[in-house]
């Protein structure tokens, strides 16, 4: 079993919906992440958060808006999604914002934009 | 330049051979490297991270890094079909606080 906890496992949303992913992690990690990952790809930092705050967002659309309400939580919350955002997001935590020690990938989320 | 190249593969192996696998970097500070092994339809699972030059060994796992040559690689002995997957390259860039990954090694055991 992952350390890193992501709901929903899949979601099918419409362009006009909002919905949200979530991600858990209770190993003391100060620093979140967001991946995203399209077929065959490596997969795209999109935000960093680091002591629960924004440290890096890549220039990611406004239609993704990320949240860390605690140290242990993450929010992706998305709206006016269009179909190529379709894709696998991924979460991950790390013991520091550095990088220097890897990252812990949660499950996933399996995302469909119809 | 790309930051972090691998050979997409696929890499077909015969089951019980040695798999190598190979990946080249460009920051030339960079400090930490990371292989990630990811099945089809999973998240990426760290399987190895290696810091300084030389081996490091992990049971069938040995990765190598060698900084003056930009060079990091991964060695599965005795593959078995259930090492059949894709295998990430990760480097901790100096120069900021991401970790960029390579492309990835389609890598096929062979029964």
């Amino acid at each position: 079993d992952t350390e890193v906890t992501q709901t929903p496992k899949h979601l099918v949303m419409g362009m006009t919906n909002k919905k949200s992913l979530k991600c858990e992690q209770h190993m003391g990690h100060r620093a979140m992440y967001w991946y995203k990952q399209k077929a065959k790809k490596p997969p795209e930092l999109m935000f960093v958060y680091s002591y629960e705050k924004l440290s890096i967002n890549e220039s990611v659309p406004s239609r993704f808006s990320p949240e860390c309400p605690n140290s242990s939580l993450l929010n992706l919350h998305l709206h006016a999604l269009q179909p190529e955002d379709s894709a696998l997001y991924l979460c991950a935590s790390s013991p520091s914002s550095t990088g220097g020690y890897g990252y812990t990938f949660g499950s996933g989320t399996r995302l469909t934009v119809v | 330049q790309k930051e972090v190249e691998q050979n997409s593969g696929p890499l077909s192996v015969p089951e019980g051979a040695i798999a190598s696998l190979n990946c080249t970097y460009s920051d030339r500070g960079s400090q930490s490297f990371f292989w990630y092994r990811q099945y089809s339809g999973k998240s990426p699972e760290l399987i190895m991270s290696i810091y300084s030059n030389g081996d490091k060994e992990d049971g069938r796992f040995t990765a190598q890094l060698n900084k003056a040559s930009q060079y990091v690689s991964l060695l599965i002995r005795d593959s078995q079909p259930s090492d059949s997957a894709t295998y990430l390259c990760a480097v901790n860039m100096n120069r900021d606080d991401k970790i960029i990954f390579g492309k990835g090694t389609r890598l096929h055991i062979l029964p």
